[in-house]
C-alpha cells in the first residue's frame, strides 16, 4: 500500500541548532511531495513542495527539502532553528500519474526547541 | 479574509447525537477535502469534491455524510455520533483536482464525543 514513513515522533533541539526531519515514501512513479507544519493549535501551512526539477526545493521560513529519488526520500532540513519553529511536522506525498489520487501524510514529528 | 473557514471551532456533544461541521473556501478552487486528525495527530483523508462531485470516498462509515451545494462548500453531517469520532477535523481545498500547489486547510473543528 502506497504510505508516508517519518521515523522520527519527537525531536528535542537547542536553538540555533540544525534540524534534518526524515521522510521515506513507497510510490514507485511519479510522486509529487510536500512538507507541512502545524503549529500549536493551528491549522497546517504549506512549508514546501516538490513537483519535478531540481531536487533542492527551498521553501518559506528558510527551511529547504531534497528529493533523493534513489533513496525514495525528501528530508526537511534547517541549518539553524528557532524557538519559534516548534511544532509539528508533516510530509505528504501524492502519486503523479493519476488525476484523481489524494495526498498522503506521515504520521508527523513532533520538533521541540529549547530556547 | 480567511481562505478556508470552518464552522464551528469547536463541537462538544453526546454519543448518538447527529452534528454538522461547515466548510467554505473563497479561494476559487474547485476541489474540496476533509481529513480526520485523531489524538496521535494522525491525518487521514475522508473525502474529496471536484466541483461537487464526490471523487474519493475513503472507507469512512455511512454515518458520514459528506454534501457540497456549490464547489465553494463542503459540509460533514455526522449522524449517530459515537466516542471514536472524537477527532480534529480539517477541511482543506485545492486549486485542482491534481492538487498542485498543495491543499490549504481551515483551522479545524476539535468534535468531542462525551
Amino acid at each position: 500500500a502506497q504510505s508516508v514513513s517519518q521515523h522520527n515522533h519527537h525531536v528535542i533541539l537547542s536553538e540555533a541548532a540544525s534540524l534534518e526531519l526524515g521522510c521515506n515514501y513507497s510510490y514507485g512513479g511519479t510522486v509529487n511531495l510536500f512538507w507541512y507544519v502545524q503549529y500549536p493549535g493551528q491549522h497546517l501551512q504549506l512549508l514546501l513542495k516538490y513537483f519535478s526539477g531540481d531536487p533542492l526545493v527551498k521553501g518559506i521560513k528558510g527551511f529547504e527539502a531534497e528529493f533523493i529519488k534513489s533513496k525514495f526520500s525528501f528530508n526537511l532540513r534547517k541549518p539553524s532553528v528557532q524557538w519559534s519553529d516548534t511544532a509539528e511536522y508533516f510530509c505528504a506525498a501524492r502519486p503523479g500519474y493519476s488525476s484523481a489520487s489524494k495526498i498522503i501524510f506521515g504520521s508527523g514529528t513532533r520538533l521541540s526547541i529549547r530556547p | 479574509d480567511t481562505a478556508v473557514s470552518q464552522t464551528p471551532k469547536y463541537l462538544v456533544t453526546q454519543m448518538g447525537n447527529d452534528k454538522s461541521i461547515k466548510c467554505e473556501q473563497n479561494l476559487g478552487h474547485d476541489t474540496m477535502y476533509w481529513y480526520k486528525q485523531d489524538s496521535k495527530k494522525f491525518l487521514k483523508i475522508m473525502f474529496s469534491y471536484n466541483n461537487k462531485e464526490l471523487i474519493i470516498n475513503e472507507t469512512v462509515p455511512n454515518r458520514f455524510s459528506p454534501k457540497s451545494p456549490d464547489k465553494a462548500h463542503l459540509n460533514l453531517h455526522i449522524n449517530s455520533l459515537e466516542l471514536g469520532d472524537s477527532a480534529v477535523y480539517f477541511c482543506a481545498s485545492s486549486q485542482s483536482i491534481q492538487g498542485d500547489g498543495g491543499y490549504t486547510f481551515g483551522s479545524g473543528t476539535r468534535l468531542t464525543v462525551v
